[in-house]
């Protein structure tokens, strides 16, 4: 399997601040890279698909002027709440995606999470 | 739009029974399907890929199988452990992931 890094992994912050959160690839490059929240006692939701040199992709209701990522390299992809509120408190975790083959072969490896309390 | 259902949502069962956990899913169209294990406050660790040729996966004591046409499957647990309990999240690879809400395993010592 891939080995997928996030730093930091927890982080405690002011209502109003900006936090920014990073996901490695450690062992390939990845184009790819996924960004999941999750609410206690929910499901993991996707908030936005992160591509290597272009803009990220947004689900629906994730706010893009409010959670900016930024895939500057095929390593690296960071997460950045602006102007963090206390609902937006949640466990993020992002994942790398990766191709083998064929589509029916790709698979996804996660990062152990990062846990943002907004006070 | 895809929809994943993991029954139960919780189950408590004395340490050394054999267990089944249940996921459905609504759009057959997958490519694959994934069991992971989530400890509190951690995150995912993946247990078993199954492709969406293929029946069944397994490693250890786990087994997972995989009916496409029906939308379900099933992870076993065989000879559970204290060490077992924790959230069992199935997940649908339709393109990008569509998790269920897990199932939360307690293993009675």
């Amino acid at each position: 399997g891939a080995v997928v890094s996030q730093h930091p992994s927890r982080v405690i912050c002011k209502s109003g601040t900006s936090v920014k959160i990073e996901c490695r690839s450690l062992d390939f490059q990845a184009t790819t890279m996924f960004w999941y929240r999750q609410f206690p006692k929910q499901s993991l939701m996707l908030m936005a698909t992160s591509n290597e040199g272009s803009k990220a992709t947004y689900e629906q209701g994730v706010e893009k002027d409010k959670f900016l990522i930024n895939h500057a390299s095929l390593t690296l992809s960071t997460l950045t709440v602006t102007s963090a509120h206390p609902e937006d408190s949640s466990f993020y975790i992002c994942s790398v995606f990766r191709l083998a083959g064929s589509s029916s072969y790709n698979e996804q490896f996660f990062g152990p999470g990062t846990r943002l309390t907004v006070l | 739009k895809q929809e994943v259902t993991q029954i139960p949502a919780a189950l408590s069962v004395p340490e050394g029974e054999n267990l089944v956990l249940n996921c459905s899913f609504t759009d057959s169209a997958i490519y694959n399907l994934q069991w992971f294990r989530q400890d509190p406050g951690k995150g995912l660790t993946s247990l078993l890929l199954i492709q969406s040729s293929q029946r069944e996966q397994t490693s250890g004591r786990l087994n997972a199988s995989l009916d496409k046409s029906s939308g379900r499957s099933t992870l076993y647990i065989a000879a559970s452990q204290p060490g077992d309990s924790a959230t069992y999240l199935c997940a649908v690879n339709g393109g990008g992931l569509t998790f269920g809400k897990g199932t939360h395993l307690i293993i009675q010592p």
